[in-house]
């Protein structure tokens, strides 16, 4: 069965750096063809993906916010770990962490979310 | 960069209507396409892969169809627990980029 579980910070302050982690079980990120990816969703709008790791620690990027984003893994730990530098208000919303199913790039394991809210 | 488009943004319907909801892609993604559903408060579900294959645990009354540029959700017999909001996805090598969804309200 897998699962994973996004944590971090509920409430920080601008300019600070966003640090969050996703622990997962049931898969390993050393299997070929596996990939976690974060997607971010503000209050009331739609799904933004921010960035995708491959087993092989291939790293895609959203272009928009690239400079801003580092996605790493720690295969020992089962964790995958995305920073965004510089946060701002509109960065608020809800943070989801999830497995690539396939070569089609579907996402078919989800976190649960977790809420973080920027603000002075 | 590829974006997707999905019509409408909002669908009023009713329990048992046969609805369809679309995405089209700005460049032709071959079958690269996936659906999902989401309700309040609650992440994404995959519903649909590759365009056309069903998930597992995703019920028959759920099918997707297209290629290339243009994409359908169809459910044929809507139940009370498919108001939600739906959202197609597109996956190339370099990123993956959402729609951005449609919202099944009930009439």
């Amino acid at each position: 069965q897998i699962t994973l579980k996004e944590s971090g910070p509920t409430l920080m302050k601008p300019t600070q750096t966003l640090t969050l982690t996703c622990s997962f079980s049931g898969f390993s990120l050393t299997t070929s063809g596996v990939g976690v990816g974060w997607i971010r969703q503000p209050p009331g709008k739609a799904l933004e993906w921010l960035a995708l790791i491959y087993w092989d620690d291939d790293k895609r990027y959203n272009p928009s916010l690239k400079n801003r984003l580092t996605i790493t893994k720690d295969t020992s730990k089962n964790q995958v770990v995305l920073t965004m530098t510089n946060a701002d208000p509109v960065d608020t919303g809800t943070y989801y962490c999830a497995h690539r199913g396939s070569y089609y790039g579907d996402l078919d394991f989800w976190g649960q979310g977790t809420l973080v809210t920027v603000s002075s | 960069d590829i974006q997707m488009t999905q019509s409408p943004s909002s669908l009023p319907a009713s329990v048992g209507d046969r609805v369809t909801i679309t995405c089209r892609a700005s460049q032709r993604i071959s079958t690269y396409l996936n659906w999902y559903q989401q309700k309040p408060g609650k992440a994404p579900k995959l519903l649909i892969y590759a365009a056309s294959s069903l998930q597992s645990g995703v019920p028959s009354r759920f099918s997707g169809s297209g290629s290339g540029t243009d994409f359908t959700l169809t459910i044929s017999s809507l139940q009370l627990e498919d108001f939600a909001t739906y959202y197609c996805q597109h996956s190339s090598s370099t990123l993956y980029t959402f729609g951005q969804g449609t919202k099944l309200e009930i009439k």
